[in-house]
């Protein structure tokens, strides 16, 4: 994504913990957003944070904020290999008179090896 | 049901023609985007309707032009099709603003040869 960032590659063994970070730029997004993406299908919302809260626990998913450092992460516990597939970090820009757009990462993928 | 249809789901093209994708939402949703996957999965936002209404142009060649004749429909048209068109296209729908919580079809990959 333009100012939102994220590393492209991530490899796990099954059972291990992934971490994947971004970093965004628009202190003022109300939201962050953990987007999951399988191959051949789009987009499918995994959990999001209130920009007030620093944790989210959603059973093997933890999210941490970090709004000084401007920088988000996903942790998902006990890995499986059904959790391969590209997620996508997105912050919530409000347009003037236009509403809010959401800018995505460029993605992160991750492989679980069994 | 599928809640945000697609069609087609492949689109292969020569260059020049003029083609469509057409989108449709069963979710009852009051705001519809067109989003571009390029090949290294980058994605970014086209255009969003809501209730009909252009709401959000991003910098796109004239040669793209929504078309939302309903707000359950957004379809989207391309004139002269040139190779750097071809992408993956996603529509998308959601129902709040201030909480995007999109719902995606499932993309139209389109080859420009």
């Amino acid at each position: 994504g333009e100012d939102v960032e994220q590393s492209l590659f991530l490899s796990v063994r099954e059972g291990d913990s992934s971490v994947i970070n971004c970093t965004y730029t628009d202190s003022s997004s109300t939201y962050l957003y953990w987007y999951k993406q399988e191959p051949g299908a789009g987009l499918q919302l995994l959990t999001y944070i209130f920009s007030n809260m620093d944790m989210k626990q959603d059973q093997r998913l933890t999210v941490l904020l970090n709004k000084k450092d401007k920088h988000l992460s996903l942790r998902i516990a006990d890995t499986q290999t059904g959790d391969s597939a590209i997620y996508f970090c997105a912050e919530s820009r409000m347009i003037k008179a236009a509403g809010n757009k959401l800018t995505f990462g460029g993605g992160t993928r991750v492989l679980v090896k069994p | 049901d599928t809640a945000v249809s697609q069609t087609p789901k492949y689109l292969v093209t020569q260059m020049g023609n003029d083609k469509s994708i057409k989108c449709e939402q069963n979710l009852g949703h009051d705001t519809m985007y067109w989003y571009k996957q390029d090949s290294k999965k980058f994605l970014k936002i086209m255009f969003s309707y809501n209730n009909k209404e252009l709401i959000i142009n991003e910098t796109v060649p004239n040669r793209f032009s929504p078309k939302s004749p309903d707000k359950a429909h957004l379809n989207l048209h391309i004139n002269s099709l040139e190779l750097g068109d071809s992408a993956v296209y996603f529509c998308a729908s959601s129902q709040e603003q201030g909480f995007e919580k999109l719902f995606f079809g499932s993309g139209t990959q389109l080859s420009v040869l």
